[in-house]
């Protein structure tokens, strides 16, 4: 059974342009959240999507923002990239949301130059 | 609101030493508790997970206990190997946690051979 996929993997974008990070869950898994990673801040929760709506959202500014379609899979765009976006970006799904157990991916590491 | 709380790193060990790492925590109502593991360059891995009271996690050598009396989910292995290094983290879920995992900020493991 695959495991969650996030693409691109590494990605590297200037100040001021915005970026588009996808995730495809857990075949059968229709809850997908993100999480940011820094060594600042630690892993930080941006939101949670279930059946295309989204049901919870972390502390960040309206910059971040994300969808999910229809088959699950997810995406999360970040427009007017700053400095401090640089960060390691993770996906996760689980079947229904928590407390079912979450699965993560790799991530996409992101850095703004 | 609800929060995790790990021993500071980093922690470096000789091969086949015993290995604990202290998590405690605060939570609204009966959280569930979990053990991520993140290898170097690479996303989140379960490694264990608890999701009541005196519940024992248990996975590649890894055993937490769920320990409601002192709100704590320690982590230990008998005996760790150089595959073992890698970050840490400690996540609870909760009724309170608005759909989302509440981490600690993780603990470096370094096993030297």
């Amino acid at each position: 059974k695959a495991g969650v996929t996030q693409t691109p993997r590494y990605l590297i974008k200037t100040r001021g342009q915005q970026v588009t990070l996808s995730c495809s869950p857990i075949s059968g898994h229709r809850s997908v959240s993100w999480y940011q990673q820094t060594p600042g801040q630690g892993l930080q929760f941006l939101f949670e999507y279930f059946s295309e709506t989204q049901r919870n959202k972390g502390n960040f500014p309206g910059r971040f923002s994300g969808r999910q379609f229809s088959n699950s899979r997810s995406e999360m765009n970040v427009s007017t990239l700053e400095l401090g976006d640089s960060a390691l970006y993770l996906c996760a799904s689980s079947l229904e949301g928590p407390p079912d157990t979450i699965y993560f991916g790799e991530g996409s590491w992101l850095t703004v130059v | 609101g609800d929060s995790v709380t790990q021993m500071e790193g980093p922690v470096t060990l000789s091969e086949e030493a015993f290995l604990t790492i202290n998590c405690t925590y605060t939570a609204t109502g009966y959280p569930s508790l979990f053990w991520y593991v993140q290898y170097p360059g690479e996303g989140l891995q379960l490694l264990l997970k608890a999701t009541k009271a005196d519940d024992k996690g248990s996975n590649k050598g890894f055993e937490a206990t769920y320990r409601k009396e002192t709100t704590s989910f320690h982590l230990e292995k008998g005996s760790v190997q150089v595959s073992d290094s890698a970050v840490y983290f400690c996540a609870l879920f909760s009724s309170g946690s608005a759909r989302q995992l509440t981490f600690g900020s993780g603990t470096q493991l370094t096993v030297l051979p």
